[in-house]
């Protein structure tokens, strides 16, 4: 089981609300990403980090934010949420062992259903 | 522009078969190929990955191999259990942000007693 933590699992929320999605892991990955799944659909990258104060953007264009201000943790934010951001959330961080792109730990995922 | 094609199809086996499912790509140059499992409501969990160089991967029940000439990985599941049911999804590096790696949709399998 990877020491890699979502929250929260579920969340209904109102057209508007601000939200946060919170991303911790306990390995000292340095790099983290955050990925966006529909049902039956293929993960996309939104947002990406190698490191503290270091955050990119995904392929997927996401009208979310990310902040990295320690290596654990990655919150990632909505300032207004949409009915078309109701999606399922993947959190996941990787460690590079001397070759691109090893494997990556994911979270449990938050699933955001926005009314 | 960069694909990952899996079969879009469920995979539908009896138990103690073999599985065999196919990863094609298309405009990747690919250092390695990764397998994810996906269940249900759950994040992707990392089975195998397999180099450039490497025809041929192993692990328990599980075999990958990789023709880069082909554009193309197969994935084995010998002996198949009813546990082994889930989404089987097959990732590349993505060139344009770091070590983010691209997805397939993947393909989905039940192993019926």
């Amino acid at each position: 089981e990877a020491d890699i933590y979502q929250t929260p699992r579920y969340l209904v929320i109102g057209t508007g609300k601000k939200i946060t999605l919170e991303c911790s892991q306990t390995m000292g990955h340095d790099k983290m990403y955050w990925y966006q799944q529909d049902p039956g659909m293929e993960l996309h990258l939104i947002h990406y980090s190698y490191g503290v104060n270091s955050t990119e953007k995904g392929d997927l264009s996401s009208e979310s934010t990310v902040s990295r201000i320690r290596t654990e943790h990655f919150p990632l934010t909505l300032e207004s949420a949409r009915p078309s951001h109701t999606s399922q959330y993947l959190c996941a961080s990787s460690e590079p062992k001397g070759y691109k792109g090893d494997e990556q730990f994911f979270g449990p995922g938050t699933r955001l259903t926005v009314l | 522009s960069q694909k990952i094609e899996q079969n879009s199809e469920a995979l539908n086996i009896q138990e103690g078969k073999t599985a065999t499912l196919t990863c094609n790509y298309t405009n990747y140059s690919p250092a390695y190929l990764q397998w994810y499992r996906q269940d249900p409501g759950r994040g992707p969990v990392f089975l195998l990955l397999i180099r450039e160089n490497e025809k041929e991967k192993r692990k328990e029940r599980l075999k990958v191999t990789f023709d880069t000439t082909l554009k193309q990985s197969l994935f084995h599941i010998t002996a198949s259990q009813p546990a082994d049911s889930a989404t089987y999804l097959c990732a590349l590096h993505n060139s344009n942000s770091g070590y983010a790696l691209n997805f397939g949709k993947g393909t989905s399998l039940l192993v019926t007693p």
